[in-house]
């Protein structure tokens, strides 16, 4: 089984300017969701899908960040103006659904943003 | 905020079990625990969960204590390749979100 694909693997941008992930799910994971890890720290939910709606995007900073599942299976996570604080590591991560028990999420390998 | 505490480092030498403790004393009668780990640039990566049992797979144990308010994740032959950082979640009833903590830092020593 394919695992979650995540592109670019890393990314160095200036602020102000903008920027775009991009995640491929395990086929068939309904559920989709970006992570924001700050070196240090636990992963935190920016966003989470069901399909291609938005579960939960609570803590997604709305003023600078978007993003969107079409046809309910890739995703795309921008940010546009980027800020210095928004260097990490951005984590995509799936599951078959959002209440599944079992073995969890299955999570890409991510993109460090590096914002100078 | 996460509903777990952990050590924030711990080491083993390898060939040795590595215990790592978690805490989680405000957790409801419905909510699993579910253990993680992250290894250097590599996104995290399940290791098993657990209920009220205890559980087995062929890459760790989990002990749960009987008032589910703290657990044991057992790496019961630890490697150099186990050197990562360990996360216990509780995952919410109501949202299934993952809240993740810190973590515990292992290092596995030669």
């Amino acid at each position: 089984e394919a695992g979650v694909a995540q592109s670019p693997r890393y990314k160095i941008i200036e602020k102000r300017q903008s920027v775009a992930f991009w995640c491929n799910p395990i086929s068939g994971h309904a559920t989709l969701y970006w992570y924001q890890q700050i070196l240090g720290q636990g992963p935190k939910l920016l966003i989470q899908f069901q399909n291609n709606g938005v579960v939960d995007d609570s803590q997604l900073p709305k003023d600078r960040f978007s993003a969107e599942r079409l046809k309910g299976v890739d995703s795309t996570l921008k940010i546009q103006p980027a800020k210095l604080e928004d260097s990490a590591v951005y984590l995509c991560a799936s599951s078959l659904g959002a209440g599944t028990v079992g073995s969890g999420y299955t999570f890409g390998s991510g993109t460090r943003l590096t914002v100078v | 905020d996460a509903k777990t505490t952990q050590p924030t480092s711990m080491d083993c030498a390898e060939g040795r079990a590595a215990n790592l403790p978690c805490n989680h004393s405000t957790i409801s009668g419905n909510e699993y625990v579910y253990w993680y780990r992250q290894i250097h640039s590599q996104g995290p990566q399940y290791i098993i969960h657990g209920l009220k049992n205890n559980e087995t797979n062929e890459m760790a144990s989990l002990i749960i204590t009987e008032d589910r308010k703290s657990s044991t994740l057992i790496l019961p032959h630890a490697t150099l390749r186990d050197t990562a950082v360990y996360y216990c979640i509780v995952r919410d009833s109501g949202t299934y979100k993952y809240i993740f903590g810190t973590g515990t830092r292992l290092k596995v020593l030669a």
